[in-house]
């Protein structure tokens, strides 16, 4: 099993709607949670972390955190053509704390 | 300027041949890390650092070896470059665990 899994897609939308992002772990010990977004030849961009359970909203983004479940997720609100990317879930594992663990990243495209 | 910059951009050589990637940052931070990342399997750790004397292997990292000159600067070599080491790489660079990670924009390699 991989530390950190995402479905890889692609998930398309179209613009406006909500985009549901979902990640899960292995490591019930897990401690810190990030979502990058990466376009297309780019390098990874942090958008959001998460670090206790519930949601926690920035803009039209939102990160939701469930530890007894090992999930987390990312959901995009009033999608736009520009979230058009793929997007990383990363995971800070505690049993090997200072460095993170990514999802192979899962392709989001939002036609217009 | 960048905060982590990534030198080249973009380089070609032939299977072989010595190659140095560097990378150096303006960030401040302590920990630095070379990620390569391959179209379907995500990024993959290569080597860390959390300090100039702390040199720490990922999952992949035969074949490459690293130096830590600075804080600010942590070089990769691959000292016989071969077609499979063709990727993406990139530099990262974190100011302690929860923090996430800051990327640099990434070098383009291909060995033929």
């Amino acid at each position: 099993q991989k530390e950190v899994e995402q479905n890889s897609g692609p998930l398309s939308v179209p613009e406006g709607a909500i985009a549901s992002l979902n990640c899960t772990y292995s490591d019930r010990g897990s401690q810190s949670f990030f979502w990058y977004r990466q376009y297309s030849g780019k390098s990874p961009e942090l958008i959001m972390s998460i670090y206790s359970n519930g949601d926690k909203e920035d803009g039209r983004f939102t990160a939701q955190l469930n530890k007894a479940s090992q999930y987390v997720s990312l959901l995009i609100r009033d999608s736009q053509p520009s979230d058009s990317a793929t997007y990383l879930c990363a995971v800070l594992r505690g049993s090997t704390l200072g460095r993170l663990y990514f999802g192979r990243g899962t392709q989001l495209t939002v036609w217009p | 300027d960048a905060d982590v910059t990534q030198t080249p951009r973009n380089r070609i050589t032939k299977t072989g041949k010595r190659i140095m990637l560097e990378c150096s940052q303006t960030k401040g931070h302590d920990r630095m890390y070379w990620y390569r990342q391959d179209p379907g399997l995500g990024l993959r750790l290569i080597y860390y650092s959390f300090d100039v004397k702390d040199i720490n292997k990922g999952e992949i990292s035969d074949g490459y070896s690293v130096s830590r000159q600075a804080q600010a600067k942590f070089s990769l070599s691959l000292e016989s470059a071969i077609p499979n080491q063709t990727a993406l790489y990139f530099c990262a660079t974190s100011d302690g665990d929860g923090y996430g990670y800051t990327f640099g924009s990434g070098t383009r390699l291909t060995v033929v």
